[in-house]
């Protein structure tokens, strides 16, 4: 079946423009999370939802970083005054829901802020 | 505070000898871990966890991990590297601060199978 689906795979932006990155997850995939990762780094939490309720956003840099799953599927992480060190790879996952089920990734989305 | 560790930056070996890549972790209840690898510009691929249970954990590609609660590691090994095992590995543990499912990673190690 099909697996997560990430896009665009690469952005890049000026600094100061927003950005908007699109996550499908697997059908049926009730938990949905948004990982970022630096080069030579290990991904880093940002967001957790299941289905629609964003359960926790304690890894969102700022207040200019925003995820929405509206209709508990897509998820759109959005990030607004876009700055360099926005510059990484943004993962997103999805899990069937119990806490120790695997995460299954998509390809990332490779964000390059000029 | 909770974490995962990966020891090393990078492991070299030749294509048909044993490969171990190392993980210890540092969280509190009873740990539940995953292997993952990760090829150049794709995302994260799951080879394995543990929950509960048998301590040696068998996963995809003949790959498995050895669960040794006294020594808090998690290792991932396999009998024989091909060159198709080179890429990056990440160890993960829960975060038990944060939400349900949210995980804490390694840092990577970088496996390189020299044929």
């Amino acid at each position: 079946g099909a697996g997560v689906s990430q896009s665009p795979r690469y952005k890049v932006a000026k600094r100061g423009q927003d950005v908007a990155l699109r996550c499908d997850p697997i059908s049926g995939h009730v938990s949905l999370f948004w990982y970022q990762q630096a080069l030579g780094q290990g991904p880093e939490f940002l967001t957790y939802f299941q289905n629609e309720a964003q359960l926790d956003k304690s890894g969102l840099p700022s207040d200019r970083f925003f995820a929405e799953r509206p209709e508990g599927s897509v998820s759109t992480l959005k990030i607004q005054r876009t700055q360099q060190e926005d510059s990484a790879v943004y993962l997103c996952a999805s899990s069937l829901g119990q806490y120790n089920q695997p995460q299954h990734f998509g390809d990332g989305t490779r964000l390059s802020i000029l | 505070a909770q974490s995962v560790a990966q020891p090393e930056d990078q492991v070299n070996v030749a294509e048909g000898n044993p490969l171990t890549v190392k993980c210890t972790y540092s969280v509190s209840g009873n740990p539940y871990l995953f292997w993952y690898v990760q090829y150049p510009n794709r995302g994260l691929q799951f080879l394995l966890k543990y929950i509960t249970g048998d301590n040696l954990v068998k996963g995809s590609y003949g790959f498995e991990a050895e669960f040794n609660k006294s020594q808090t590691s998690f290792h991932l090994k396999k009998p024989s590297a091909l060159v198709s095992d080179s890429a990056l590995y990440f160890c993960a543990g829960p975060n038990y601060g944060g939400s349900q499912g949210n995980l804490i990673f390694g840092k990577g190690t970088k496996l390189s199978v020299k044929p």
